[in-house]
């Protein structure tokens, strides 16, 4: 059964501290993906990778920065937590076919306070 | 324009009625489509991949439309358990995501 996991489903942080999100997938996937997704915006791309070493800008990164150092992980990191990350984050990976399907992460649900 | 575009819903349609709904896309050099569910609070799942020749999985039915730019989705005989958020994905270089169809079916 192919996996992706997230280290959390629930965090509760405080405004300014620095957050770590982690993903894993078991599926030697090349590309990895952190997207937010909050109510009425659907999913937005936050940054991508398309293999170790290598990362994108998605359509929202600032306040964000991300780590591949394997393949198989793909790091979000939240440098000074604000209020306005208050969201569900997911990770998702693909293999290199663009007809691959997408797999997720089961998200984990971030309150910054 | 977005690049992906869906109706936001929801649909509210009554328990054994057919309901479709369609998911238009800007880039015509997209290579491939799905159509995703997603359950309150949970992470999307692929609910079936949509071909160029159209393709059926039970009740549902999936169509692409290369000319007009669209893919439509088609659920028959409606559950309640089909009750969720439908996403459509268009991958063209990247994975584009709809912002998803509100799907509601009362008994």
């Amino acid at each position: 059964d192919v996996k992706v996991t997230q280290s959390s489903r629930y965090l509760v942080k405080r405004t300014g501290e620095k957050v770590f999100l982690e993903c894993v997938q078991d599926m030697d996937h090349e590309n990895m993906f952190w997207y937010r997704q909050d109510p009425g915006l659907g999913l937005r791309l936050i940054y991508f990778s398309y293999d170790v070493k290598m990362k994108e800008k998605g359509d929202i990164p600032e306040g964000y920065s991300v780590s591949r150092e394997k393949k198989e992980r793909f790091s979000l990191i939240l440098e000074s937590a604000s209020t306005n990350q208050t969201s569900m984050y997911l990770c998702a990976s693909t293999g290199a076919s663009p007809n691959t399907e997408a797999f997720f992460g089961q998200g984990t649900r971030l309150t910054v306070v | 324009r977005k690049e992906v575009e869906q109706d936001p819903g929801p649909f509210n349609v009554p328990e054994g009625a057919t309901v479709a709904f369609n998911c238009t896309y800007s880039n015509s050099a997209s290579q491939s489509f799905f159509w995703y569910r997603q359950d309150c609070r949970k992470e999307p799942k692929l609910l079936m991949s949509v071909y160029s020749s159209g393709n059926e999985d039970g009740r549902f039915t999936a169509q692409l439309n290369r000319a007009s730019q669209y893919i439509s989705l088609l659920i028959r005989d409606s559950k309640l358990s089909d009750s969720a958020t439908y996403l459509c994905v268009v991958n063209s270089y990247q994975l584009i995501w709809g912002a998803g169809t509100k799907l509601i079916i009362k008994p």
